[in-house]
């Protein structure tokens, strides 16, 4: 496509439940992150995939939080029981290039409100 | 682990420059980036420094001083619709990681 779509723009979720949040990234890149940004901060990375693998997960803040890619385009973050705290835009950016990569397009976001 | 600073607020006239400074602690990365995001919007790249000196991009230069731990937006002849929060961002050392900062929201007043 022509730019990082992401899916849905806006989800309101009761404590508790689960959440799965969709990137579609530009055709071709090969690169794809999710980076989680609250309010009035800068973005906070939380895992970056090379293809189909997670090259980088370190920032994931717990087990209630995973992410897949299955066929190295579209990715999902998923969470589980989720808290009030998870309130935040998750913002999925993707790169032409893996290692070296220095331009990141991001998408709009989704925000996420917890109840 | 990497951490990077950098003014919260920002305010100017149009028409005039505007220096949003950016220090930094890391072991080791590959450059500094910089980011534009206007409210409600999605972070759009404007820069990058691999290497120490001035990158010129338009309206928009950055530098990077690696023996300083610090590097520069500059915004020049500013405009409303520059108005939005900049974010300087570190290129982690295996390449696959941005580290951002916490943003400067400037603020262009007519």
């Amino acid at each position: 496509g022509a730019g990082v779509s992401q899916t849905p723009s806006n989800k309101v979720t009761e404590k508790g439940k689960y959440v799965e949040l969709r990137c579609d990234p530009i055709s071709g890149h090969t690169a794809l992150y999710w980076y989680r940004q609250s309010l009035g901060q800068g973005p906070e990375f939380l895992i970056y995939f090379q293809g189909t693998g997670a090259a980088d997960d370190s920032g994931l803040p717990n087990d209630r939080f995973f992410a897949v890619r299955p066929e190295g385009s579209v990715s999902t973050l998923k969470i589980q029981r989720t808290e009030r705290g998870d309130s935040a835009v998750y913002l999925c950016a993707s790169s032409l290039r893996g290692p070296g990569a220095n331009v990141l397009t991001f998408g709009a976001g989704s925000r996420l409100t917890v109840l | 682990g990497q951490s990077l600073e950098q003014p919260s607020e920002v305010t100017a006239v149009e028409g005039a420059i505007v220096q949003i400074n950016c220090t930094y602690q890391t072991s080791g990365f590959y450059g500094l980036s910089w980011y534009q995001q206007h409210d409600g919007g999605a972070p759009t790249f404007l820069s990058y420094n691999a290497l120490d000196g001035l990158e010129e991009t338009g309206r928009f230069s950055s530098f990077l001083s690696r023996s300083d731990s610090y590097g520069y937006l500059l915004l020049q002849e500013l405009q409303m619709k520059d108005s939005a929060s900049y974010f300087c961002a570190l290129l982690g050392a295996a390449g696959n990681k941005l580290t951002f900062g916490g943003g400067t929201r400037v603020l262009v007043k007519p």
